[in-house]
């Protein structure tokens, strides 16, 4: 059964300092893996997914980062904005393609990001 | 597109009452999930579906707890009778095998059982 595990679990930073989430997960046969946001009382917005086969992803200032072998992933955000304080969620799914996708969740990264 | 549409919102409703919750799913998607969040226990995936099929309801919590998809458009949790241990934050979402089954999540149904 796959586990999911983030840490920190909550992280305070100051304007313009990067940020550095890590996922880890125990079973490394992987099909994909999704990292989201999720802001209070809303719902998950996906922001990267990395394929098995990829070795990272960028969308502007956000890169995240695969080591199937190892079972991890790392989400960078370059020059933290305040607009940047949420809950940050990894989740990667199954090789199996019959499992459509199952993704198991991690419990999340809080993030604040202070002016 | 509309992205996924959950109604309701919000339901605040008393122990013993039966409780529906809706999904659309986008618009060409064959995969749809029903999740919930608590604070205790995080996301977890309670039933998916697959061209209207349910394929696993592992995560279904008890026999109280229904799902059904009639169509491709259309989807509902039920719940029956709900208890206050049903508080939660039930969240749908979709995906296709053409978007390396991406999942996109709708704004999710708090529920509330006194």
């Amino acid at each position: 059964k796959q586990e999911v595990t983030q840490i920190p679990a909550a992280l305070s930073v100051p304007e313009g300092e990067n940020l550095v989430l890590n996922c880890s997960f125990t079973d490394s046969a992987i099909y994909n893996l999704q990292w989201f946001r999720q802001d209070p009382g809303k719902g998950l917005t996906s922001l990267l997914l990395i394929q098995s086969s990829q070795r990272e992803q960028t969308s502007g200032r956000l890169n995240a980062s695969l080591d199937k072998s190892s079972g991890r992933s790392t989400l960078y955000i370059a020059a933290s904005q305040p607009g940047d304080s949420a809950t940050y969620l990894c989740a990667p799914s199954p090789m199996i393609k019959a499992a459509g996708n199952k993704l198991t969740f991690g419990g999340g990264t809080r993030v604040l990001v202070k002016p | 597109d509309a992205g996924v549409i959950q109604s309701p919102r919000h339901e605040v409703t008393e122990m013993g009452q039966e409780v529906t919750l809706r999904c659309k799913p986008i618009s060409g998607h064959d995969y749809l999930f029903w999740y919930r969040q608590t604070m205790m226990r995080g996301l977890e995936l309670l039933i998916y579906f697959n061209n209207n099929v349910p394929i696993d309801d592992s995560g279904m919590p008890e026999d109280r707890f229904s799902a059904k998809m009639p169509n491709a458009s259309f989807s509902t949790l039920k719940i029956q009778p709900s208890e206050p241990r049903d508080s939660a934050v039930y969240f749908c979402a979709s995906t296709h095998s053409g978007s390396f089954y991406e999942q996109y999540f709708g704004p999710g149904t708090r529920l509330t059982v006194t």
